[in-house]
């Protein structure tokens, strides 16, 4: 089992639809982190908060809207998505931003788009 | 820029053999950190173990060792003992750890498949 968890586990939306995926971690971490990973690919970076504060936003297109309402969740909003935007999403958390602290990935929502 | 190349798309191995995945990176970053990753087919990622820039010694981790020769610029993760639960994606990452607000960046990755 992971430090990190992630809901759901699965989703299904449609195009028009609004869903938020959730991130909770409570090893008192103070970064956190969304990464969007399609199959066989690495992942790669979408957002980094750094003490609730949005400090990278990786040119993520509008219809994804992150949120940090406290050190301890992460949301991601997602409206208006589109097929491509299938993919799995990974929540991360580190002890701080800079520093060699590994980052503690949760299992993930695998989101699929009709 | 810094950069992480995995060449081996594909690994197989026998249980009980050991096995090497490689990993050469691209940094001009005094301070950094490589890190392993593990991802099996449920998604989640596994952190292994980290090697830093300026550390001396090779990092270990039970079965796991990092083969860090820094004027090559690699840093391979040796599996000794290979277990069929190491059947996994394996992922390369670096860090600059001077900036703050750098990221991982991670490498393509490498399948491996551990055989009975």
């Amino acid at each position: 089992d992971t430090e990190v968890t992630q809901t759901p586990k699965h989703l299904v939306m449609g195009m028009t639809n609004k869903k938020s995926l959730k991130c909770e971690q409570h090893m008192g971490h103070r970064a956190m982190y969304w990464y969007k990973q399609k199959a066989k690919k690495p992942p790669e970076l979408m957002f980094v908060y750094s003490y609730e504060k949005l400090s990278i936003n990786e040119s993520v297109p509008s219809r994804f809207s992150p949120e940090c309402p406290n050190s301890s969740l992460l949301n991601l909003h997602l409206h208006a998505l589109q097929p491509e935007d299938s993919a799995l999403y990974l929540c991360a958390s580190s002890q701080d931003r800079e520093g060699n602290q590994p980052q503690h990935f949760g299992d993930g929502t695998r989101l699929s788009i009709l | 820029a810094q950069k992480i190349t995995q060449t081996q798309p594909g690994m197989f191995v026998q249980e009980k053999e050991a096995v090497t995945l490689d990993c050469t990176y691209d940094t001009s970053d005094p301070s950094y950190g490589l890190f392993w990753y593990k991802q099996p087919s449920s998604g989640e990622m596994i952190f292994l173990i980290y090697q830093g820039s300026y550390d001396q010694q090779n990092a270990t981790e039970g079965r796991y060792s990092l083969n860090f020769q820094k004027a090559r610029k690699s840093a391979n993760l040796v599996i000794s003992a290979s277990q069929l639960g190491d059947s996994a994606m394996y992922f390369c990452a670096i860090k600059d750890l001077n900036q703050a607000g750098t990221a991982l960046i991670f490498g393509k990755g490498t399948t491996l498949s551990v055989s009975s």
